[in-house]
């Protein structure tokens, strides 16, 4: 079965440090790959595409990297602000016309 | 610029009563989506309308869902006779071409809808 997983546990960073986030997924062949953030109460926002002829994105302090032979994707927020606490969601297209989400991971940046 | 706009932010109803839940998208997108989020869980597609062409209407998880949009505005999600299972935050996003999925997704910040 298709399958989009990110950790369920809270990344719990210092201020500063560079958070790393996993998506992994199982039965998709993606064309592109995207990050949105999560803030509660509020629908997610776009932040980064990558395509699948593309090994690394960067916009800023996010980098985000997609290997198709391992179907993963990485998300990074170098030098990580208290700004940056929220659920970050990875998102695959397939078929013509979808997207597929996962269920997001939660970033804690400490003062 | 607005953004996506929905209405109404929250809905408390009946169990067996029916809601319309509103979607006004951003002017000139093209595609339209619906989703549906549960608590703690990811977005769940529901349906998606592409200019004229006919709405994939795949993911409405029963007879009791229906979507309307006019044209490339406004877009309406009815839930008839609904059931505490259909307790959840709505969530509605446009973009410039929904054909390839080169675009990004623009949210509303959803309808939270709860069903005693």
């Amino acid at each position: 079965s298709q399958k989009i997983e990110q950790n369920s546990e809270a990344l719990n960073i210092q201020e500063g440090k560079t958070a790393t986030l996993t998506c992994n997924y199982t039965n998709y062949s993606p064309a592109y790959l995207q990050w949105y953030r999560q803030d509660p109460g509020r629908g997610p926002v776009f932040l980064l595409l990558i395509r699948e002829n593309e090994k690394e994105k960067r916009k800023e302090r996010l980098k985000v990297t997609f290997d198709t032979t391992l179907k993963q994707s990485l998300f990074h927020i170098t030098a990580s602000q208290p700004a940056d606490s929220a659920t970050y969601l990875c998102a695959l297209t397939y078929g013509n016309n979808r997207l597929a989400f996962g269920k997001g991971n939660q970033v804690v940046v400490i003062p | 610029g607005a953004g996506v706009s929905q209405s109404p932010s929250n809905k408390v109803t009946e169990k067996g009563k029916d809601v319309e839940l509103r979607c006004d998208p951003i002017s000139g997108h093209t595609a339209l989506y619906w989703y549906r989020q549960r608590l703690g869980q990811g977005l769940e597609f529901l349906i998606y309308f592409q200019g004229n062409s006919a709405p994939d209407k795949s993911g409405l998880p029963s007879d009791r869902f229906s979507a309307e949009r006019t044209g490339e505005s406004v877009s309406t999600l009815t839930i008839q006779r609904t059931q505490q299972e259909d307790s959840a935050v709505y969530l509605c996003a446009s973009s410039l071409s929904g054909t390839g999925l080169n675009q990004p997704q623009h949210f509303g910040d959803g309808t939270r809808l709860s069903i005693l």
